[in-house]
């Protein structure tokens, strides 16, 4: 059972158009919501989060937009650039399972020139 | 640099040995997890410690095992070794069960593990 689903394998946007990654969950005792971001033989790092009392967080190029009815988070990436390209993760957690994180499969986003 | 070490970054070994892998957690965390991706794949969860005690068990096989040391680094044996064993095995630690806690984790750059 994927409580976490990124529907999408792959990716593909021109540089400096929207990149925007999806996100699907079934908990709705999902209290937050993180983004990390993959390169090739590197650890994921964290990009950004945000808690389920919101609907939107925004950091520089990057916006995280949650749709509790929906169960679905978004992150946009804008403009993207080259250095974009990458594996993104969506991971959430619950207060009640003490904040295990449950990862999605990934997205692998490639930025064209 | 998250602040998490493994080591060794790289290993190359041969089907039916044992391996160790060794993880330093960020400094003040006390929680340690051990994740592996194969090929191509998502990050699988195969086990977390708390302050030296197993707190929760992902898609570990019986083949593995881990344990937290006092003074909270961690290590990953695997055992008996086949060939689809050959991954990137990564370790994180977080403030998990800690008031400063917020969920994220931080990860080492990983360790490859080939199996030949």
């Amino acid at each position: 059972d994927q409580q976490v689903k990124q529907n999408s394998p792959s990716l593909s946007v021109q540089e400096g158009r929207i990149s925007i990654l999806n996100c699907d969950y079934t908990n709705s005792m999902f209290d937050y919501f993180l983004w990390y971001k993959k390169y090739p033989a590197e650890g994921p790092t964290f990009l950004i989060s945000i808690s389920s009392i919101k609907d939107k967080n925004e950091d520089g190029r990057f916006t995280v937009f949650l749709n509790k009815s929906a169960k679905h988070l978004s992150l946009h990436i804008v403009p993207s650039q080259p250095g974009d390209s990458a594996v993104y993760f969506c991971a959430a957690s619950a207060k009640d399972s003490n904040y295990q994180l449950i990862w999605g499969a990934g997205t692998k986003l490639i930025i064209k020139p | 640099d998250s602040g998490v070490t493994q080591t060794p970054k790289h290993l190359i070994t041969a089907t039916g040995q044992r391996v160790t892998l060794r993880c330093s957690p960020r400094s003040g965390d006390l929680s340690v997890y051990w994740y592996q991706q194969s090929l191509d794949q998502g990050l699988q969860f195969l086990i977390q410690y708390y302050n030296g005690e197993e707190r929760a068990k992902g898609n570990i096989l019986e083949r593995f095992s881990a344990q937290q040391f006092p003074d909270l680094h961690s290590e990953l044996n695997l055992s008996s070794l086949e060939l689809g064993d050959s991954a990137l095995y990564f370790c994180a630690s977080s403030a998990w069960g800690q008031v400063k806690n917020t969920g994220e984790l931080f990860f080492g750059e990983g360790s490859r593990l080939t199996v030949l």
